[in-house]
């Protein structure tokens, strides 16, 4: 089992330019998540989705969108990146999400994203 | 607003015994959980408490009371392995999940 792994692990980008960062994972999870982690700050969730073909909005979702077309799969896209978007990304799934109580969210390695 | 409280930074001796702090005041209260996250790796979960009192997992325990709006993580014998930051996390009312910034850890020998 890889758990859940995340594409790319480190990116620079110039400000304006679009990218896709890729979740994956192999637990047959139904529940994904994407949270960014700045400096003194807690994880902030992005979006997040509950099922496969579903998404919603986390606490900061503006200047990122999602995708979920197959369950194993997460996307987080950014349209036109900002400075303001440098960051680590953290990507983590669970299976029935945090009601189960004892079921905890498993996070990717992370992806450290530098926007000039 | 929601918020969360934890130290930033403490400091503690191999084999000693530590207790790390989070007072949390969140809309509703549905659990919480302590990961720990080592430096430049992913957070990975050490703990759920969602009924007062002291939960025990080798270690590391957990205490909560909600009363008091007040958990700790209590970390025994320990080894520079424990050395990382240690985040607090409530699950408020709409079942989100509200995090703390952690607390770094750093053990001396």
């Amino acid at each position: 089992n890889a758990g859940v792994t995340q594409t790319p692990k480190f990116r620079v980008l110039k400000t304006g330019q679009s990218m896709t960062l890729l979740c994956a994972q192999d637990m047959n999870h139904e529940y994904m998540y994407w949270y960014r982690q700045d400096p003194g700050m807690g994880l902030r969730l992005i979006h997040y989705s509950v099922g496969e073909g579903t998404t919603a909005k986390g606490e900061v979702p503006d200047g990122y969108n999602v995708s979920r077309l197959k369950k194993q799969n997460f996307l987080l896209g950014l349209e036109s990146a900002a400075p303001s978007q440098t960051s680590v990304y953290f990507c983590a799934s669970s299976y029935e999400g945090v009601l189960a109580g004892r079921e905890t969210q498993y996070f990717g390695p992370g992806t450290r994203l530098l926007v000039l | 607003g929601q918020n969360i409280d934890q130290p930033t930074e403490m400091t503690a001796t191999e084999g000693a015994i530590v207790q790390i702090n989070c007072t949390y005041q969140t809309s509703g209260f549905n659990g919480l959980f302590w990961y720990q996250q080592h430096a430049g790796e992913a957070p990975t979960f050490l703990s759920y408490n969602v009924l007062d009192g002291l939960e025990e997992k080798g270690r590391f325990s957990s205490f909560l009371s909600r009363s008091k709006g007040y958990s700790y993580l209590l970390l025994k014998e320990l080894q520079m392995k424990d050395s990382a930051s240690y985040l607090c996390a409530v699950l408020d009312s709409n079942y989100q999940l509200i995090w703390g910034a952690g607390t770094k850890l750093i053990i001396k020998p």
